[in-house]
C-alpha cells in the first residue's frame, strides 16, 4: 500500500494567514493526488485534484503544487470557514488511501 | 444536482453483517463512467477506503476487508450497496458513499453523501 504522511497534525494560524500542509507519498503516484476538507459532522468535500486542479466552485486561495512525492496545500489567507481538518489523498493506485489529516486551528 | 444519500442500520451486533445503501439522485448511476465507493472513518481518526463498484457491476475491494466485503448496484433503483459481514468494534465508524472520477482507479471523490453512524455493540 501507498502511505500518505502529512504534516503537520495540527497547525494553529490567524485570520489572514498564509497556510502550507503537506502530504508525502511512500512511492512515486505521479499528479494523482487530492485534498478534502472536512468540518466537524460532515462529509469531507473535494477542493483539489490532479496535485493542482481547483475543483469547481473552490476558492482560488487554494492551491495545490507537487515536488515530486511531495504535496503542498496551501490558503493563501485563510478566513474564518477554513477551521477545518484537511485530507490528502492517493489515487495512482489500489488501494486508494488517505494521509491522517492535518486540523487547522485558530490562534 | 447529483446527491448521494447513505440508509440501513445504525446498530450492528458482533459477528452479524452491516448493510448499507447509497441512493443516487439527480442523476444516473449508469451515466458518465463514474465509479461508486464506499469509505468510511472511525469516531475521531481519519478516513479508510472500503471499496467500489461501476455501473457495470465491475468492483474493487480494498485488500485490508476484501473478505468481508460485497458491494453491489441496482440499477433499477439507481443505488448501490454495501455489506460487510463478521463485524466487531473496529467497524464503529461514519460510513460515506461517494463519486469517484472517471479514471480508474478514480483519483479523487467530487460528490459525497452526508454519512451514517454505524455502532457495533451487542
Amino acid at each position: 500500500d501507498i502511505q500518505m504522511t502529512q504534516s503537520p497534525s495540527s497547525v494553529s494560524a490567524s485570520v489572514g494567514d498564509r497556510v502550507t500542509i503537506t502530504c508525502r507519498a511512500s512511492q512515486d503516484i505521479s499528479t494523482w493526488l487530492a485534498w478534502y476538507q472536512q468540518k466537524p459532522g460532515k462529509a469531507p468535500k473535494l477542493l483539489i485534484y490532479a496535485a493542482s486542479s481547483l475543483q469547481s466552485g473552490v476558492p482560488s486561495r487554494f492551491s495545490g503544487s507537487r515536488s515530486g512525492t511531495d504535496f503542498s496545500l496551501t490558503i493563501s489567507s485563510l478566513q474564518p470557514e477554513d477551521f477545518a481538518t484537511y485530507y490528502c489523498q492517493q489515487g495512482n493506485s489500489f488501494p486508494l488511501t488517505f494521509g491522517g489529516g492535518t486540523k487547522v486551528e485558530i490562534k | 444536482q447529483l446527491q448521494l444519500q447513505e440508509s440501513g442500520s445504525g446498530l450492528v451486533k458482533p459477528s452479524q453483517t452491516l448493510s448499507l445503501t447509497c441512493a443516487v439522485s439527480g442523476g444516473s448511476i449508469s451515466s458518465g463512467g463514474y465509479s461508486w465507493s464506499w469509505i468510511r472513518q472511525p469516531p475521531g481518526k481519519g478516513l479508510e477506503w472500503i471499496g467500489y463498484i461501476y455501473h457495470s457491476g465491475s468492483t474493487y475491494y480494498n485488500p485490508s476487508l476484501k473478505s468481508r466485503v460485497t458491494i453491489s448496484v441496482d440499477r433499477s433503483k439507481n443505488q448501490f450497496s454495501l455489506k460487510l459481514s463478521s463485524v466487531t468494534a473496529a467497524d464503529t465508524a461514519v460510513y460515506y458513499c461517494a463519486r469517484g472520477t472517471v479514471k480508474r482507479p478514480p483519483d479523487a471523490f467530487d460528490i459525497w453523501g452526508q454519512g451514517t453512524m454505524v455502532t457495533v455493540s451487542s
